[in-house]
């Protein structure tokens, strides 16, 4: 089957670093992506993994490795704005078109 | 500015009911998705369509209802409403490139009473 652990939630002071892990057991990989939800909003992209490194984009950073089945986003000089659900999700299949799985989201709280 | 347009965005309605759920995008894309997302939970798939007059089950199993007879449009029925059915719905829509995934609506959050 399917699997996507993240963490429930995390708190950090504003200014600090987070980093959020997820890791996946899918039954097959092409692509991780991480989504940035706010409270009754849609959810919205923020980065894109399909092969090993770090991809970095202003103020977040997101790293893939495909052997151990982990992702992690990174969060610098956090901002009050960022509390938010980060979802981490897999296209578990070959078919670039294909459906996206969903972890639960990781519920971060960005405090004064 | 959205591209994907959910209404409606809230609704309070009786058990019994009739509802339909509307989905809108005006990107063009052919993929669609509706999922269903619970307070602190995943998001799970419940139907899907690649096109006009394909429309498929998600892997969460819903009593809901589905079509696509045009590009831009994909409604989601319910023929009787009941309390199990109180959930956020979410509509999405995807194209190439495949790196960026879907774009969502703002979702329609329904509760049965």
């Amino acid at each position: 089957g399917q699997n996507i652990d993240q963490p429930t939630e995390m708190t950090a002071t504003e200014g600090a670093i987070v980093q959020i892990n997820c890791t996946y057991q899918t039954s097959g990989f092409n692509g991780l992506f991480w989504y940035q939800q706010h409270a009754g909003e849609a959810p919205t992209f923020l980065s894109y993994n399909v092969l090993d490194g770090l991809e970095e984009k202003g103020r977040f950073s997101s790293f893939l490795s495909r052997s151990k089945g982990y992702s992690y986003l990174l969060l610098k000089e956090l901002q009050m704005k960022d509390s938010a659900s980060y979802l981490c999700a897999v296209r578990p299949t070959t078919d670039s078109w294909g459906k996206l799985q969903f972890g639960a989201g990781t519920q971060v709280v960005v405090t004064p | 500015e959205a591209d994907i347009y959910q209404t409606p965005r809230y609704l309070v309605i009786g058990t019994g009911k009739k509802i339909t759920l509307e989905c809108s995008q005006t990107m063009g894309h052919d993929k669609m998705y509706w999922y269903q997302q619970d307070p602190g939970m995943e998001l799970h798939l419940i139907h899907y369509s690649y096109g006009v007059n394909s429309t498929e089950k998600g892997d969460l199993s819903s009593e809901s209802t589905v079509s696509r007879i045009r590009t831009e449009h994909f409604p989601l029925t319910l023929e009787s409403a009941r309390p199990s059915h109180t959930s956020q719905y979410l509509c999405a829509s995807s194209d190439l490139p495949a790196n960026y995934g879907y774009t969502f609506g703002s979702g329609t959050r329904l509760t049965v009473v």
